[in-house]
């Protein structure tokens, strides 16, 4: 499976925008881009996911470069609630449905 | 919607016991997988099935069982539980094993191995 880097932890004010960078230089043509969050003390959730265009959902968008090698999941409006780690992963289809975790961006919102 | 759900929320065992971790889900779900998360960790992937009657390796298997008779339910056996299998236990389920589709997870169990 192709890596991802992330920054260890970020840190956002409260109402404003943030942006969790994502690299994946060894991404293949058939990768997705996959993003959950970890809450404290609670279970994964997905978020977005993308191959090539960006996207958007009521959680966050999804900016993807355009040759693939680094992505950007866009908050746009961040409350306390999105205090969380944020996972960039990379999904082929050989992956079985299995998501492989690296360690993620610790996001801390200040009030 | 009850989703995935993990029985117990907390464990703890002595060394050599053995327990079983329940993990169901009512969302019709063929794939169902087990992770382990330990502190300052991502999480990593026991075992996985694709289907009843079906299960898989991950990254992490050694110490642990599994098997999936149905589709609701995927149980995870610990024989002989060591004090490094003490961490937090992570179910998740999804419709298929698309590359897709989005992956479920429960609220996870506490486990440990005293």
């Amino acid at each position: 499976d192709a890596k991802t880097t992330q920054p260890n932890s970020m840190e956002s004010n409260e109402e404003e925008p943030v942006h969790l960078p994502c690299n994946h230089s060894t991404i293949s043509g058939t990768d997705y881009i996959h993003w959950y969050r970890q809450l404290p003390s609670q279970g994964p959730e997905y978020v977005i996911h993308g191959l090539t265009s960006n996207v958007n959902n009521r959680m966050a968008s999804l900016a993807i470069a355009e040759d693939r090698k680094s992505s950007t999941l866009i908050l746009h409006r961040a409350t306390l609630r999105d205090a969380a780690v944020y996972y960039c992963i990379l999904r082929d289809r050989g992956s079985q449905g299995n998501l492989i975790f690296g360690k993620g961006t610790k996001l801390s919102v200040k009030p | 919607n009850a989703g995935v759900t993990q029985t117990p929320k907390f464990q703890v065992l002595k060394t050599g016991q053995s327990m079983t971790l329940q993990c169901a889900q009512d969302m019709n779900h063929e794939y169902m997988s087990w992770y382990r998360q330990d502190p300052g960790m991502g999480l990593r992937l026991i075992h996985y099935s694709v289907g009843a009657g079906i299960t898989d390796q991950g990254e992490v298997p050694n110490g642990y069982n599994v098997s999936r008779s149905t589709t609701e339910d995927f149980p995870l056996r610990l024989l002989s539980a060591a004090p490094s299998q003490t961490s937090v236990y992570f179910c998740a389920s999804s419709f298929n094993r698309d590359v897709e589709e989005k992956l479920f997870f429960g609220s996870g169990t506490q486990l440990s191995v005293l």
